[in-house]
């Protein structure tokens, strides 16, 4: 299985400022049949389920605010979160589906300071 | 609107049976994969596996292979995590989820997920 290591655990950051979360893969998750990084980002807030952000590593669901960008490739992805709103609040999921087991990181927490 | 609607809570006790289901609308329910993530209390997201609905083809995670049973009836559109001995660390948030896309034959994530069947087992 492809393990995702993600850091840091926890961030504060002021409203307006940026934060930015990493996720690093055991294995790269860049098919090269389609030159695709096969990673998910998920936002979750209490009580709700994950919510899709970012596929492909940098492509932004529907709807989603345009201060959520992802990059990366190969086997190091980074989720920013450009002028932290206060509705930002949430744990963040970095997935990978490249393998059979679509394996998540274990979370991210993003608080206001 | 595409829907994953959850069955309710449920509290059993250690060794006992329990089936939880997930019901899909607004889509070809048969035609797409639906996967099962746990979420321990206050721990993060954990991949359980995947159900073709079509012919119950399975695929899970070397985590929980012989610890839970997925199956479907695509008659009524519908899949299912069954437990045939629970444990007390079974106590957990089940979601559903349904993978986005294809496209291009390239499923890319979930992009629908159920509201979650929280399980308590305790004694």
């Amino acid at each position: 299985d492809i393990v995702m290591t993600q850091s840091p655990e926890s961030l504060a950051v002021s409203l307006g400022e940026r934060a930015t979360i990493n996720c690093k893969s055991s294995q790269s998750v860049l098919y090269s049949g389609s030159n695709k990084n096969y990673i998910a980002w998920y936002q979750q807030k209490p009580g709700q389920p994950p919510k899709l952000l970012i596929y492909w590593a940098s492509t932004r669901e529907s709807g989603v605010p345009d201060r959520f960008s992802g990059s990366g490739s190969g086997t190091d992805f980074t989720l920013t979160i450009n002028n932290l709103q206060a509705e930002d609040v949430a744990v963040y999921y970095c997935q990978q589906y490249y393998s059979s087991s679509w394996l998540f990181g274990q979370g991210t927490k993003v608080e206001i300071k | 609107e595409v829907r994953l609607v959850q069955s309710g809570p449920e509290m059993r006790k250690p060794g006992e049976s329990l089936r939880i289901s997930c019901q899909g609308s607004g889509y070809s329910f048969s035609d797409y994969w639906i996967g099962w993530v746990r979420q321990k209390p206050g721990q993060g997201l954990e991949w359980m596996g995947l159900i073709y609905p079509s012919d119950s083809n399975s695929k899970y995670s070397p985590s929980f292979q012989g610890q839970v049973t997925m199956s479907a009836d695509k008659s009524i559109f519908s899949v299912y995590l069954q437990w045939d001995s629970l444990k007390t660390s079974d106590t957990a948030i089940y979601f559903c989820a349904k993978p986005a896309g294809p496209t291009d034959g390239y499923y890319y994530g979930m992009d629908v997920w159920g509201q979650g069947t929280t399980v308590i087992v305790s004694s």
